[in-house]
């Protein structure tokens, strides 16, 4: 299986901070790539995939760089609503994985 | 709107067995990719299994390999989730999810059922 692996695993921000969330494959998964967020309690919620497009309904303030095996997820401008816990999940392989999460708490 | 609705979780003692079910609604079920996916108390997202909408292709986890099912009734709109042997590491909440772009990637998930195995 493909190895997911997120940095950091937890991340302390305050409003209106930018963040960036970092997720590395073990092995080339060109673009097929998605991020999720997962409030306590609820369901994931898809924010990103192909690495970079943006699901419909998600804020501009989501975006998704990268290819092959190193990946960001930016928060441009940290909002309330965002305090979660963030995702990748690689679907280069049938067998789909995802990293171990990371943790935006408040500062 | 779409809407998945997860029900059937409960406490098995272990080698017990249980069936999941989800009920989807607002979206044509027939045409999608289904997938089961869980999360043990505290801990990440594991995929478990998929069926295809197409052919009925389907995959599982190495973990539950032989001793789930997953199948799909297009005329009732479900997807369900035979879980047999079951182990106290199954022990998580189960949310269906719809899959996109050739089941790469879950844009609907449903607010999952708790499955507890203990004795």
């Amino acid at each position: 299986d493909i190895q997911m692996t997120q940095s950091p695993s937890t991340l302390s921000a305050s409003v209106g901070d930018r963040v960036s969330i970092t997720c590395r494959a073990s092995q080339s998964i060109s673009s097929w790539l998605a991020w999720y967020q997962q409030k306590p309690g609820k369901a994931p919620k898809v924010l990103i995939y192909k690495a970079s497009s943006l699901e419909s309904g998600v804020p501009s303030r989501f975006s998704g760089t990268g290819s092959g095996t190193e990946f960001t997820l930016t928060i441009g401008s940290l909002q309330p609503d965002d305090f979660a816990t963030y995702y990748c999940q690689q679907y280069d392989s049938y067998s789909r994985t995802f990293g171990q999460g990371t943790k935006v708490e408040f500062k | 709107e779409v809407q998945l609705v997860e029900s059937g979780g409960g406490l098995v003692k272990p080698g017990g067995s249980l069936r999941l079910s989800c009920a989807a609604s607002g979206f044509t079920f027939s045409i999608y990719d289904m997938n089961w996916v869980r999360q043990a108390p505290g801990k990440g997202l594991e995929w478990v299994s998929y069926i295809s909408y197409r052919n009925g292709f389907i995959t599982y986890a190495d973990s539950v390999k032989g001793r789930f099912t997953i199948s799909r009734d297009n005329a009732q709109n479900s997807l369900y989730l035979q879980m047999n042997s079951l182990r106290a590491e199954d022990t998580a909440v189960y949310y269906c999810a719809r899959g996109r772009d050739s089941n790469g990637w879950y844009d609907h998930w449903g607010q999952g059922t708790l499955v507890t195995v203990s004795s």
